[in-house]
């Protein structure tokens, strides 16, 4: 698989607090996306990237904003965390120009009491 | 708006037979499909890609098959062992679109 790592793996945060959460990776894909996945509602995109500066709205976007200032890095923020946010957060990458594997990095399980 | 649904949700089936997992969307104006499985707290990994244009891939045991005009594909186990265990999900992506839009994952058990 890909070169993909996100940090932290695991998070315990209040309610009211933000919260970043980063994904590396070493592949020089174009796109980066990040997802939640909740029992019952499968993975859900929140937001992704299609190149250095260049973000968009997934399905879930509210309550969340990215940054993405290197090809490398693409940062998740939730701006004021709420216990609707625990959840496990995955981000994925694939390179695009016809090549479109996406692969997925380990996760990141995020509580908010 | 394209949806994509697995089922069932949920298959148990003894250690060495051959298996199929369905997976339906509802567009058959897809780019290509992706074929993933996700062990309990872990990522997803990658197991197979078909493009569009393409009918199957093959990746050792597994074998994926796609057929647009039906909007389904099937992913053949074979012989399959305790390690197959794990969920697996399928996703596709349309043309133009940057997003994949995955199903809810079929959860696996091959009984010892």
């Amino acid at each position: 698989d890909a070169g993909i790592t996100q940090s932290p793996r695991h998070k315990v945060t209040e309610t009211g607090t933000p919260v970043t959460l980063r994904c590396h990776q070493t592949e020089n894909h174009r796109y980066m996306y990040w997802y939640r996945q909740d029992p019952g509602h499968g993975l859900r995109l929140i937001h992704y990237s299609y190149g250095v500066k260049d973000t968009d709205k997934g399905e879930v976007s509210d309550g969340y904003s990215v940054s993405r200032s290197k090809t490398e890095d693409f940062l998740l923020t939730l701006e004021s965390a709420t216990s609707s946010q625990t959840s496990v957060y995955f981000c994925a990458s694939r390179f695009g120009a016809g090549r479109n594997e996406q692969f997925f990095g380990p996760g990141t399980r995020l509580t908010v009491l | 708006k394209q949806e994509v649904t697995q089922i069932p949700a949920a298959l148990s089936v003894p250690e060495g037979e051959n298996l199929v997992l369905n997976c339906s969307f509802t567009d058959s104006a897809i780019y290509n499909l992706q074929w993933f499985r996700q062990d309990p707290g872990k990522g997803l990994t990658s197991l197979l890609l078909i493009q569009s244009s393409q009918r199957e891939q093959t990746s050792g045991r597994l074998n994926a098959s796609l057929d647009k005009s039906s909007g389904r594909s099937t992913l053949y186990i074979a012989a399959s062992q305790p390690g197959d265990s794990a969920t697996y999900l399928c996703a596709v992506s349309e043309q133009g679109d940057d997003k994949i839009i995955f199903g809810k994952g079929t959860r696996l058990h091959i009984l010892p």
